[in-house]
């Protein structure tokens, strides 16, 4: 069974600064990886998607990479902010059967003014 | 917003009673799914669907919870006799297949329904 771990649980960190959350995944014969953002009591928005022949994504301050053949996955926020404190959850789809996404645990950000 | 709607967004049920929720998916995606999510987890799968057929169910779907997407439209979700185990987000999301590269799979969730049973 796909198991998605994302360390750290929890991170503080100063407005303006750069910071890397991981993800990790044990079978890596995934279609592709999400990176999702949920605020408190809300739904899910997705951030990025990469294909699992893909390398990495970029949209604005945010750049996902991928290493399938590791099972790793990053997400580098730039100049954080604190509207960017958020819990933000990976997720991985299977190559086949199953067409649902595994979720990792989530890492909750705190970004300080 | 991803056009993805769910309804109610709330709801307080008292155990033993029937709940149902409504998803309502982005028009032209065909597929559909539901989750649920517990406080402190990630969102874990119950089903799916594409159009109508229900082709996936989740062990953690019981014989308690029962999924519709007549006319491959909108989904229902009914909880019957309900216990205080199912206080959780319920969340539906959807996304596009098809065939060819361009077509990502990519699924866009609704804001979810939660659940409470006192």
């Amino acid at each position: 069974k796909q198991e998605v771990t994302q360390i750290p649980a929890a991170l503080s960190v100063p407005e303006g600064e750069n910071l890397v959350l991981n993800c990790s995944f044990t079978d890596s014969a995934i279609y592709n990886l999400q990176w999702f953002r949920q605020d408190p009591g809300k739904g899910l928005t997705s951030l990025l998607l990469i294909q699992s022949s893909q390398r990495e994504q970029t949209s604005g301050r945010l750049n996902a990479s991928l290493d399938k053949s590791s099972g790793r996955s990053t997400l580098y926020i730039a100049a954080s902010q604190p509207g960017d404190s958020a819990t933000y959850l990976c997720a991985v789809r299977h190559q086949t059967g199953a067409n649902n996404l595994f979720f990792g645990t989530g890492t909750r950000l705190t970004v300080i003014p | 917003d991803t056009g993805v709607s769910q309804n109610p967004r709330h709801k307080i049920t008292k155990r033993g009673q029937n709940v149902t929720f409504r998803c309502d998916p982005i028009s032209e995606h065909n597929r559909l799914y539901w989750y649920r999510q517990t406080l402190g987890q990630g969102p874990e799968f119950l089903t799916y669907f594409q159009n109508e057929a229900q082709l996936e169910k989740s062990r953690l779907l019981s014989d308690r919870f029962s999924a519709e997407r007549p006319k491959g439209s909108f989904s229902t979700l009914e909880i019957q006799r309900t216990e205080q185990g199912d206080s959780a987000m319920y969340l539906c999301a959807s996304s596009l297949t098809g065939i060819g590269n361009r077509v990502s799979y990519e699924q866009y969730f609704g804001p979810g329904t939660r659940l409470t049973v006192t």
